[in-house]
């Protein structure tokens, strides 16, 4: 059982690049969500879904974009690399929609570095 | 949920010794609260998640407690190992803002042998 993975684990890009943050979990979880991890910040929630065909922005979602297809998959789309999005960030699932109380599944992170 | 406060931000103790940590949240519209523990150079991983004032949860030498009226919730580590070495975050749940967590900043905990 993989759970939830993310691709790449490192990535360099230059000020305008544009990529994809891939995340897929085999666990059919409803929900899920894109996180930075800034030093001396908490996580932040970027985007989330709730289910296929269902996305909505979390605290920080300027420069962002994200869909959700199928149920395993949610990409994060960095439209044009900013220095400011030097992160690493971290895709989480859960059961069932984050309206319940159920616990988020981490995938090991992608540390993404804007120059 | 405006504020989480954790503290301390950091400890160090040695093998074998008791240690707590605090998590303050604002005790107005609660719905859940989430503790996590993350080591280094891995992702967070889900401790527990409570829900009832006055609830206790057990996971081996872990445990924890929890008081939604005063919003706070205690995490216990009993006889504390290298392996324990890990940063807990907490993550409190509001009952309005579709429930999402707002995070903590953690308390860094290291374990000497």
């Amino acid at each position: 059982n993989a759970g939830v993975t993310q691709t790449p684990k490192f990535q360099v890009l230059k000020t305008g690049q544009s990529m994809t943050l891939q995340c897929a979990q085999d666990m059919n979880h409803e929900y899920m969500s894109w996180y930075r991890q800034d030093p001396g910040m908490g996580l932040r929630l970027i985007h989330y879904s709730v289910g296929a065909g269902i996305t909505d922005q979390g605290e920080v979602p300027n420069g962002y974009n994200v869909s959700r297809s199928t149920t395993e998959d949610f990409p994060l789309r960095l439209l044009s690399a900013a220095p400011s999005q030097t992160s690493v960030y971290f895709c989480a699932s859960s059961p069932r929609t984050i309206t319940y109380n159920s616990p988020l599944h981490f995938g090991n992170g992608t540390r993404l570095t804007v120059t | 949920i405006l504020n989480v406060e954790q503290s301390p931000q950091s400890l160090h103790v040695q093998e074998g010794d008791s240690t707590n940590f605090t998590c303050s949240f604002p005790s107005s519209n609660f719905y859940a609260l989430h503790w996590y523990r993350w080591e280094t150079a891995k992702s967070p991983e889900a401790l527990f998640v409570m829900t009832l004032n006055g609830d206790e949860k057990k996971k081996g030498r872990i445990s924890a407690t929890l008081n939604t009226k005063e919003g706070y919730s205690y995490l216990y580590i009993k006889g504390s190992q290298p392996e324990d070495s890990a940063t807990y975050l907490c993550a409190p749940q509001n009952a309005g803002n579709n429930r999402k967590l707002i995070w903590g900043l953690g308390t860094s905990l290291a374990v000497n042998p």
